[in-house]
């Protein structure tokens, strides 16, 4: 199975900060990665797929970047709506992996 | 407006059964590819089986914890996805969501509101 791992497991930030969360594969999974929110109590929602295509209505701020094993999230100026906690998803192959998941939480 | 209104959920004793079901509207759902994730309390999202379409044969995939346990099936003319879960464990506790894939690119991009499934004696 491909392992995701996310770094870091929580950050704290301001409004307007440029923010970066990674997520590291366990071996190759091509350009077969999601990103998804999740607010509290909420289901998730898709904010990015094919590593860096912006899903449709996602806000121009959150951009992702990568290839191979090391992909990367960025929000570039963190606005108050952007709490919650973050997940990237590989569906380079079977059984579909999640990361761990990123909490952001703003100061 | 596209929507997945899963339910269901509830319950149940350790070594039991139970069906989520998921109803679709807005979409041609027999076009899409329908999955199950799932998250424990206060844990991350774990990722349970899919379903693809009768174009292909409407065939599963599982994760290793349900595999053999869980089953998944659809009804496209109910527009309709099930989640049978049988030997029901207490680790299976969790919020059950299901979602389906963007046609054109695979990805989850609509999800239901999720049910609650509690095992426990």
């Amino acid at each position: 199975d491909i392992q995701l791992t996310q770094s870091p497991s929580f950050l704290s930030a301001s409004v307007g900060d440029r923010v970066t969360i990674t997520c590291r594969a366990s071996q190759g999974i091509g350009s077969y990665l999601a990103w998804y929110q999740q607010k509290p109590g909420k289901a998730p929602n898709l904010l990015i797929y094919a590593v860096s295509t912006l899903q449709s209505g996602v806000p121009s701020r959150f951009s992702g970047s990568g290839s191979g094993t090391e992909f990367t999230l960025t929000i570039s100026s963190l606005q108050p709506e952007d709490f919650g906690s973050y997940y990237c998803q590989q569906l380079n192959s079977y059984p579909l992996t999640f990361g761990g998941g990123t909490k952001v939480e703003i100061k | 407006e596209v929507q997945l209104a899963d339910s269901g959920g509830g319950l149940v004793q350790p070594g039991g059964s139970l069906r989520l079901s998921c109803a679709a509207s807005g979409f041609t759902f027999s076009d899409y590819y329908m999955d199950w994730v799932r998250q424990a309390p206060g844990k991350g999202l774990e990722w349970v089986g899919r379903i693809s379409n009768k174009a292909n044969s409407y065939t599963t995939e599982y994760a290793a914890s349900v595999k053999g346990r869980f089953t998944i099936s659809r009804d496209d003319s109910e527009n309709s996805l099930f989640l049978q879960m049988n030997s029901l464990k207490t680790e299976d506790t969790a919020v059950y969501y299901c979602a389906s894939r963007g046609v054109g690119h695979g990805y989850l991009d609509v999800w239901g509101r999720g049910t609650t499934v509690t095992v426990s004696s």
